[in-house]
């Protein structure tokens, strides 16, 4: 089944404490970006990456990072997680990254940090 | 950069009426258009995209949307509303590099 994974779909911790969200794909896109969802603001885009080691800031990257050494594979990173960063993430991937083409989304990581 | 407005935080209607959510895009040249529909505790799937040709798009689940160039806007429409219509809805024009999307309309759906 074609789907995007994501990994862990809840996540609590405390300021400060590195984290990894993991991203996987299995549909061969070489598009793949990362999103956070926040009541009223829609999705905002935090890092995107158009292909293997390629990656760029998406508008609200403060405080995050990622890496795409595989294409299969996104994740992303919290180095020191502060409580502003406690939203709903989404990743999502595409065949390419512009043009008509579905972004396919996964089931969202709902973090929070105290 | 694509911007994107949505009318309206939450919309309400009764069970078999209309729904109408709106969307106005900014007015650089007009990307591609599409609404994602957001259940209760799920991430985001396609309801339905306008890239070229006919400007009237229909989607999944019995939603169209009218895209209007005069206008700027991709008003997302359904006859007839049904109890399982109850979800978030985003507007999004794409740009070059990512999906712009708006804030989201609730739409409640009273019995």
């Amino acid at each position: 089944e074609a789907q995007v994974t994501q990994n862990p779909r809840y996540l609590i911790t405390v300021t400060g404490k590195k984290l990894t969200v993991t991203c996987s794909q299995n549909m061969n896109h070489e598009y793949m970006s990362w999103y956070r969802q926040d009541p009223g603001l829609g999705l905002r885009q935090i890092y995107y990456s158009m292909n293997v080691e390629v990656t760029d800031k998406g508008d609200v990257p403060e405080g995050y990072k990622v890496s795409r050494k595989e294409k299969r594979n996104f994740p992303l990173i919290l180095e020191s997680p502060s409580p502003n960063q406690t939203s709903l993430y989404f990743c999502a991937s595409s065949p390419v990254s512009f043009g008509g083409y579905e972004q396919y989304f996964g089931p969202g990581t709902r973090l929070t940090v105290t | 950069a694509q911007s994107v407005t949505q009318l309206g935080s939450h919309v309400s209607v009764s069970e078999g009426a209309l729904v109408l959510l709106r969307c106005n895009y900014s007015s650089s040249v007009p990307p591609y258009l599409f609404w994602y529909v957001q259940y209760p505790n799920q991430g985001l799937q396609l309801l339905l995209k306008y890239t070229t040709g006919a400007t009237l798009v229909k989607g999944i689940n019995g939603f169209e949307a009218e895209f209007k160039k005069s206008e700027t806007s991709f008003h997302l429409t359904k006859p007839s509303a049904h109890m399982s219509d109850a979800a978030e809805y985003f507007c999004a024009p794409t740009g070059r590099r990512a999906l712009t999307f708006g804030s989201g309309t609730r739409l409640q759906v009273q019995p």
